[in-house]
């Protein structure tokens, strides 16, 4: 089976740094992806990691370790409309496009 | 481009009645992906078409759905007799070339 693991919730303050983890334990792997969902919205697209390393993205970077099955988002200079839920998701077969999501990390930032 | 559109955006029904839901994905793309998202289960995905044709229906949850993808599109997915228990919001994607799936904004579905 798929299993990926995150913390349900985070909270921070604005102007912060926080980082969401995500480990997971699937019959393939060939790419962890994040998404972010506000409540009543639809998940949108943040970020794709299929090698080990950092990725850069303005505010949003996001990190794998493939030989450890873990990757982390980091959202830097966290601004209020960061609340929202994070999805970490892993593409299990190179011949499918298909992604099995995790639980998901429910972010909130306080003033 | 008006992005992955859905109908209806709201759904009230009672426990028995047919349910479609519908799905236009972005032009160009050539896979689609029906996700079902509960507080208890998350976002589990229900199946996926490549080019029109269904790849995986494993996490179709049994025999009262189901789903077509008559041309690129066009995709709808059907629950027949619907039960209080199919309560959620369904979300269709859509995916080109790149890694991103571009979601719909979701049709919230409730059984009564």
């Amino acid at each position: 089976g798929q299993s990926l693991e995150q913390p349900s919730e985070v909270t921070a303050v604005e102007g912060a740094i926080v980082q969401i983890n995500c480990t997971y334990q699937t019959s393939g792997f060939y790419g962890l992806s994040w998404y972010q969902q506000h409540d009543g919205g639809a998940p949108t697209f943040l970020s794709y990691n299929a090698l080990d390393g950092l990725e850069e993205t303005g505010r949003f970077s996001s990190f794998l370790s493939r030989s450890d099955s873990y990757g982390y988002l980091l959202l830097q200079e966290l601004q209020m409309k960061d609340s929202a839920s994070y999805f970490c998701a892993v593409r299990v077969d190179t011949g499918r496009r298909a992604l099995t999501f995790g639980s998901g990390t429910r972010l909130q930032v306080q003033p | 481009d008006a992005g992955v559109i859905q109908s209806p955006r709201h759904e009230v029904t009672e426990m028995g009645q047919e349910v479609t839901l519908r799905c236009k994905p972005i032009s160009g793309h050539n896979s689609l992906f029906w996700y079902r998202q509960t507080m208890m289960r998350g976002l589990e995905l229900l199946i996926y078409f490549n080019n029109n044709v269904p790849i995986d229906d494993s996490g179709m949850p049994e025999d009262r759905f189901s789903a077509k993808m008559p041309n690129a599109s066009f995709s709808t997915l059907k629950i027949q007799p619907s039960e209080p228990r199919d309560s959620a919001v369904y979300f269709c994607a859509s995916n080109g070339d790149s890694y991103e799936q571009y979601f719909g904004p979701g049709t919230r579905l409730t059984v009564t």
